[in-house]
């Protein structure tokens, strides 16, 4: 248990629906991230939180809406995706180096 | 903006063999560079890092090297085992907090 927890590990959804993706740390570190994991793009940097503040935005569409609410939670929420957002979302926090990976939840885009 | 280029995407070598996994970073001012491994189905863990004041860390039958003029470093790993099976991945980080990763290298360990 690296302390990381992620909800749901799995979720299928429409193009049309609204969902979101919980991460939760419970090993006082001050950054939180989300990463996309996918077969053509491994590992990418999606977004990074530092005591609540984004102190990085990938690129990423506005279809991802990261939410951190205090330096212990954050989500993804997730809305209008596209069957190409189909991949492996792995939450992560750090205090100053290592990063602490979440289980990840897998999301399907019918 | 900052990348990192990892080679080889795949590599087996016999048990008992040695690896090397080679990255090269971008951003000069990046000051801590770490590989983690997956597992199948599992998350990433850091096997190993290395700070930008330090040319070599070892760890039992790991070892990193940095060459910060060339922008280089490698991830080398000895007397390898079954279990060390997994994809590598080497990172950098630039600024405050950001990690980037490389694309991963996939090892077989073959018995």
């Amino acid at each position: 248990e690296t302390g990381v927890t992620q909800t749901p590990r799995h979720l299928v959804m429409g193009m049309t629906n609204k969902k979101s993706l919980k991460c939760e740390q419970h090993l006082g570190h001050n950054a939180m991230y989300w990463y996309k994991q996918s077969a053509k793009k491994p590992l990418e940097l999606m977004f990074v939180y530092n005591f609540k503040e984004q102190t990085e935005n990938n690129s990423v569409p506005s279809r991802f809406s990261p939410e951190c609410p205090n330096s212990s939670h954050l989500f993804l929420h997730l809305h209008t995706l596209q069957p190409e957002d189909s991949a492996l979302y792995l939450c992560a926090s750090s205090q100053s180096g290592e990063l602490f990976f979440g289980e990840g939840s897998r999301l399907t885009v019918l | 903006g900052e990348n990192v280029e990892q080679h080889p995407s795949t590599l087996s070598v016999q048990e008992g063999d040695s690896a090397v996994i080679k990255c090269t970073y971008s951003d000069s001012a990046s000051n801590y560079f770490p590989w983690y491994k997956q597992e199948l189905g599992k998350r990433p863990q850091l096997i190993i890092d290395i700070r930008s004041n330090v040319g070599e860390k070892k760890d039992q039958r790991i070892a990193v090297t940095l060459n910060k003029t060339a922008k280089h470093f490698s991830l080398h790993i000895t007397e390898t085992q079954p279990e060390d099976s997994a994809v590598y991945f080497c990172a950098f980080r630039t600024g405050y907090q950001k990690v980037t990763f490389g694309i991963g290298t996939k090892l077989q360990v073959i018995p």
